[in-house]
This record gives structure tokens, sequence and C-alpha cells, in this order.
């Protein structure tokens, strides 16, 4: 059964913390991507990856990291420079050749 | 700023009724247009898409209509269901730079039955 599975559904942090989301896709897809979503904004590019090994910023990637060390994961993690991180982050893969991007099922995160 | 500007923020329907969402975009340069739709608590799946060479496509209840000349694309949800109940995203992307999808901020659709 072919998908992206993302882990934790919920994920609660106190400040100062970073933490890490987990991103893994068997549908053999080289491209992965993660994006914030918060209510009224839609979705906002974090970080895409294109190849192992190898990541680039997208819109709001300040306070954000990640790493592409396998073409099946792509762990992201939220940074304490992040000022903001309460929302629901979404990841999403797709083939290089073709444009529709398939999404995992979201994380929460809430800052407490 | 926002490269893709969707409208209305919300819809309420009733059922049977039409549900009409509205996107326009300013990058001439892209050439993939999808609608995704999510329900709470889900990640966003694709619905339809189109691309500029063709005004018109649909799948089902479901139709796209293009418009090149205005920078202007559309949903409508003929005979709409309690069940599309949900957000609707629409998109842009470039499909040789494909890289980046350029979302608007959705539209949140109720149908009253």
């Amino acid at each position: 059964d072919g998908g992206i599975t993302q882990s934790p559904k919920y994920l609660f942090r106190k400040e100062g913390q970073n933490v890490t989301l987990s991103c893994e896709q068997n549908l053999n897809h080289d491209a992965m991507y993660w994006y914030r979503q918060d209510p009224g904004q839609g979705l906002r590019l974090i970080y895409y990856s294109q190849i192992v090994n190898d990541f680039q910023k997208g819109d709001i990637a300040e306070g954000y990291s990640v790493s592409r060390e396998k073409k099946e994961s792509f762990p992201l993690t939220v940074t304490s420079a992040q000022k903001n991180p309460t929302a629901f982050y979404l990841c999403a893969s797709s083939r290089l050749d073709w444009n529709e991007q398939f999404f995992g099922p979201g994380t929460r995160l809430t800052v407490l | 700023q926002q490269q893709v500007k969707q409208s209305p923020q919300s819809l309420i329907v009733q059922k049977g009724g039409i549900s009409i969402i509205n996107c326009a975009y300013e990058n001439t340069a892209f050439d993939y247009f999808p609608w995704y739709q999510q329900f709470p608590g889900k990640g966003p799946a694709l619905l339809i898409a189109i691309r500029p060479d063709v005004s018109e496509k649909k799948e089902g209840r479901f139709t796209i209509s293009f418009n090149k000349s205005a920078k202007q694309f559309s949903l409508h949800i003929m005979d709409s269901q309690p069940g599309d109940s949900a957000t609707y995203f629409c998109a842009a992307t470039n499909r040789i730079t494909g890289n980046q999808f350029y979302f608007g901020t959705g539209t949140s659709l109720t149908v009253i039955p």
C-alpha cells in the first residue's frame, strides 16, 4: 500500500525546544516537500528536495532545518529559532517528471 | 506576495446547488493548475487539474473553467452534496521548473442538507 506517512499526528513542544517531524514515502518519488498550513493562509513551502543529500529553501525556511539522507525520508526539524511554530505541517512528494504532489496526513504541532 | 489569489474564503451552498470557487494568478509562466480537496485533520488530495491549452475540464460533478487571457480559473461543483463539505485549494506551477506549487488561501465549503 503506497503512500506518505507522517508521525506523530499530534506533537506538543515547550518553548525553546527543538522538535523533529517525520515524513516517509514508499512511492519511489524523487522530490519531497514540507509545507506549513495556518488558518486563512493556505500552504506555504518551507523546504523541498529533489535528490538525496540536496535540498532548497522555500518561502518560509527561517527557523527550520531538513535532511535528505535517504530517498524515502525527509525529516523536518522545527528549531527554537522559529518564533511561531504552532501550525499544521504537511509533507508531500512527487515524481520529477510529473507535477502531481501527494500529501501525507499531516502533523499538528502545538507549542505550550 | 500572494502568487495565487483565491475567493471566497468561505462558501455555504444548499444541497443540489452549484458551488463556485475562483482563483487568479499573475505569473504567465504557470502552466499547470490543480485543485486540492482537504477534509479536517487530513492532508490535501488532488481533485482535478487543468493545463492552459484547454478552457474547460470536467470530471464527474467537478469542472475547471480556465480563462488564459484573464489569468483566472475556477472550480464548479455541480449538484453539491454534504460530503463535498471541505476546504478547497487552487494552486499553480510551471511544469518545466515544477519545484514549487503556489497555493491559494483556501475556501471552506459547507453544503447544507
